[in-house]
């Protein structure tokens, strides 16, 4: 069974630009997760969707949103980029969310110039 | 706020010793909790977990132990190789979400 997959791995932008990140769960998982990783602060939960509803939020800005679509991908979508942006961007994806063993993608390094 | 801490940035370790890896947590609400263990521009990948009704669980070479009063968890590596050398964050949720709080992460260096 194919893992977690998430595109682009790398991306490189401005401040002020917008950005779009996608993931793939595995197959079969409803539950997509993503999170933020800055050194010192470890992974921050951003949000959460099941069946294409968000079912929980972190305290990140409204600059930071998400979507899921029908067949469960997920995509992240930060506008007005600032650059303590800058960070790895993983997603999780688990069967049913709540205390399901969530799997991670490799991550989206983002770096805001 | 930092609900789950790590308070070690890094330990090391020499190999066929213990490794023991600490995390603390302030909300008495978490119930279940889980090790994960990170290498370089790879994803986290789940390696243990226990939930609030049992004080220890043991899966080969890991085991993790569970203080509820103290609020405290622990990861038991024994014995350490050189192939655990990573990043080994824990997590912890409540049962009134689907939301995982992550400590900061502990780099585990296993010396040959």
């Amino acid at each position: 069974k194919a893992g977690v997959t998430q595109t682009p791995r790398y991306l490189i932008k401005t401040r002020g630009q917008q950005v779009t990140l996608s993931c793939s769960p595995i197959s079969g998982h409803r539950s997509v997760s993503w999170y933020q990783q800055t050194p010192g602060q470890g992974l921050q939960f951003l949000f959460e969707y099941f069946s294409e509803t968000q079912r929980n939020k972190g305290n990140f800005p409204g600059r930071f949103s998400g979507r899921q679509f029908s067949n469960s991908r997920s995509e992240m979508n930060v506008s007005t980029l600032e650059l303590g942006d800058s960070a790895l961007y993983l997603c999780a994806s688990s069967l049913l969310g709540d205390t399901d063993t969530q799997y991670f993608g490799p991550g989206t390094r983002l770096t805001v110039l | 706020d930092q609900q789950v801490k790590q308070n070690s940035p890094s330990l090391s370790v020499q190999e066929g010793r213990i490794s023991i890896l600490n995390c603390d947590y302030t909300n008495s609400m978490f119930d279940y909790f889980l090790w994960y263990k990170k290498y370089p521009a790879e994803g986290p990948t789940f390696l243990i977990s226990i939930s609030s009704i049992k004080d220890k669980n043991e899966d080969g070479r890991f085991t993790v132990f569970l203080n509820k009063s103290a609020k405290h968890l622990s990861l038991h590596i024994v014995p350490s190789q050189p192939g655990d050398s990573a990043v080994y964050f824990c997590a912890a949720s409540a049962p009134t979400g689907n939301q995982f709080y992550f400590g900061t992460g502990t780099s585990l260096t296993v010396i040959p």
